[in-house]
């Protein structure tokens, strides 16, 4: 069974852009959840989807924002790039809301 | 505010030691709890969980951990540690029926010497 898969595993913005980030959850898992990964805060939830709909959502400026589509793969887009964006973002996915969950490889972003 | 909060930033065992990282958490009501571990280049994985039941819980690789509720505890153990259990360890909870949010304790790096 295929993993949690994230693309693409490496990105370099500049301050201002926008970037989007996609998810593929195992197969037959409906609920995705970001994180975001730095070592200042170290991991933190960003949101939360399940069955297209944002279930939980994290303390993260509205430059965050996220979707599910029907076959539960996600995407994540920033808006609006600051310095301090610069981590790595992690994708999870688990069945059903409030189990266990599967990480990705994460995305590295960088902001230059 | 919810919080999860690991006692060690970074321990150093030899081989053959045994291994105790601590993990306390900070809820109000039921919580499930989880014990990630990151190796070097590699992605998060679970290392055990608890939901309900037997406190003492086991995981892969030879790990468990103990659920001590009174304490707001959920120790991480290991008997005797190997080189390859070299690795970042990730102490997390998540509030029963709120969804999947996992929040997670700074991490403790644990360095293992031949």
């Amino acid at each position: 069974k295929a993993g949690v898969t994230q693309t693409p595993r490496y990105l370099i913005k500049t301050r201002g852009q926008q970037v989007t980030l996609s998810c593929s959850p195992i197969s037959g898992h409906r609920s995705v959840s970001w994180y975001q990964q730095t070592p200042g805060q170290g991991l933190q939830f960003l949101f939360e989807y399940f069955s297209e709909t944002q279930r939980n959502k994290g303390n993260f400026p509205g430059r965050f924002s996220g979707r599910q589509f029907s076959n539960s793969r996600s995407e994540m887009n920033v808006s609006t790039l600051e310095l301090g964006d610069s981590a790595l973002y992690l994708c999870a996915s688990s069945l059903h809301l409030g189990q266990p969950q599967h990480f990705g490889d994460g995305t590295r972003l960088s902001i230059l | 505010a919810q919080s999860v909060s690991q006692h060690n930033h970074h321990v150093i065992l030899s081989e053959a030691a045994s291994l105790e990282l601590g993990c306390n958490y900070s809820y109000g009501g039921t919580v499930n709890l989880f014990w990630y571990v990151q190796y070097p280049g590699q992605h998060l994985q679970l290392l055990l969980k608890y939901f309900s039941g037997d406190p003492l819980v086991k995981g892969i690789k030879g790990f468990e951990a103990e659920f001590i509720k009174s304490k707001f505890s959920f120790n991480l153990r290991k008997p005797s540690v190997q080189w390859s259990d070299t690795a970042e360890y990730f102490c997390a909870a998540m509030e029963y029926n709120q969804g999947g949010k996992l929040i997670f304790g700074q991490g403790t790096e644990l360095s293992v010497k031949p």
